[in-house]
C-alpha cells in the first residue's frame, strides 16, 4: 500500500531556530512530492513541489528536499518565527497505482514561540 | 484569478437532510478533487474528476455523490446527512497531476446534529 508518513505530529521550538520536518513514503516510483500549509480553520496553502527528477528546491526561508531511493524528504525552515506557526502537510503523486491522486501524509503541526 | 472557491463556508444540517456543497475553480484545471478532513485524521479523498463528465470514487464516497457538468465547477452532494459526516470538506483542483501543485478552496464547515 502507498502511504506518507509523517513524524512527528507535533513539533514546538523557541524562535530564531533551525529545524526540519521530515516525511516518509513507501513507494520510490513518484512523479512528485509537495509541502503545504495549513493554517487553523483554513484551506492548504501549497510552499513548494519537487518533481521526481530533483533533489532540492528553495523558496526564502524554506528548502526541501527529495531522497527517493530512501523514501524521505525534508523541509528545513531556517530562523523560525512565530508565524510559521502551522500544519505542514506532506503529498506524493505516486505513479503506480494511485493514478490522478495525491496521498497525503496527517501533517506535523509547528509551533514556533517568541 | 479567484481560485478554488467553496461554498458555504458554514453549515449545520439535520440528520436526514440534504444539501450541496459548491465548488468552482477558475484556473481551466481539468482535474478536482473532494476531501475531508477529521481532527488526527489528516485528508480523506472523497470523490475526485479528471474532466467534465467523469469522476470516481475516493477512499470515502459513500453517502456522497458529484457530478462534473463543466470544467469549473464540480459540487458534492450530501443525501440523507447523518452525524459521521460532519467535518471540514475542501475542494481542491489541479492542471496537470504529475507536474503542478494542487490548489485548495477554504472548506466548508459542516455540523450535522
Amino acid at each position: 500500500k502507498q502511504e506518507v508518513t509523517q513524524i512527528p505530529a507535533a513539533l514546538s521550538v523557541p524562535e530564531g531556530e533551525n529545524l526540519v520536518l521530515n516525511c516518509s513514503f513507501t513507494d520510490s516510483a513518484i512523479y512528485n512530492l509537495q509541502w503545504f500549509r495549513q493554517d487553523p480553520g483554513k484551506g492548504l496553502t501549497s510552499l513548494l513541489l519537487i518533481q521526481s527528477s530533483q533533489r532540492e528546491q528553495t523558496s526564502g526561508r524554506l528548502n526541501a528536499s527529495l531522497d527517493k531511493s530512501s523514501g524521505r524528504s525534508t523541509l528545513y525552515i531556517a530562523a523560525s518565527q512565530p508565524g510559521d506557526s502551522a500544519t505542514y502537510l506532506c503529498a506524493v503523486a505516486f505513479s503506480g497505482g494511485s493514478n490522478y491522486k495525491l496521498t497525503f501524509g496527517k501533517g506535523t503541526l509547528l509551533t514556533v514561540n517568541p | 484569478n479567484a481560485g478554488v472557491t467553496q461554498t458555504p463556508k458554514f453549515r449545520i444540517l439535520k440528520i436526514g437532510q440534504s444539501m450541496t456543497l459548491q465548488c468552482t475553480q477558475d484556473m481551466n484545471h481539468n482535474y478536482m478533487y473532494w476531501y475531508r478532513q477529521d481532527p488526527g485524521m489528516g485528508l480523506k479523498l472523497i470523490y475526485y474528476s479528471v474532466g467534465a463528465g467523469i469522476t470516481d470514487k475516493g477512499e470515502v464516497p459513500n453517502g456522497y455523490n458529484v457530478s462534473r457538468s463543466t470544467t469549473e465547477d464540480f459540487p458534492l452532494r450530501l443525501e440523507l446527512a447523518a452525524p459521521s459526516q460532519t467535518s471540514v470538506y475542501f475542494c481542491a483542483s489541479i492542471g496537470g497531476w504529475t507536474t503542478d501543485t494542487q490548489y485548495f478552496g477554504p472548506g466548508t464547515r459542516l455540523t450535522v446534529l
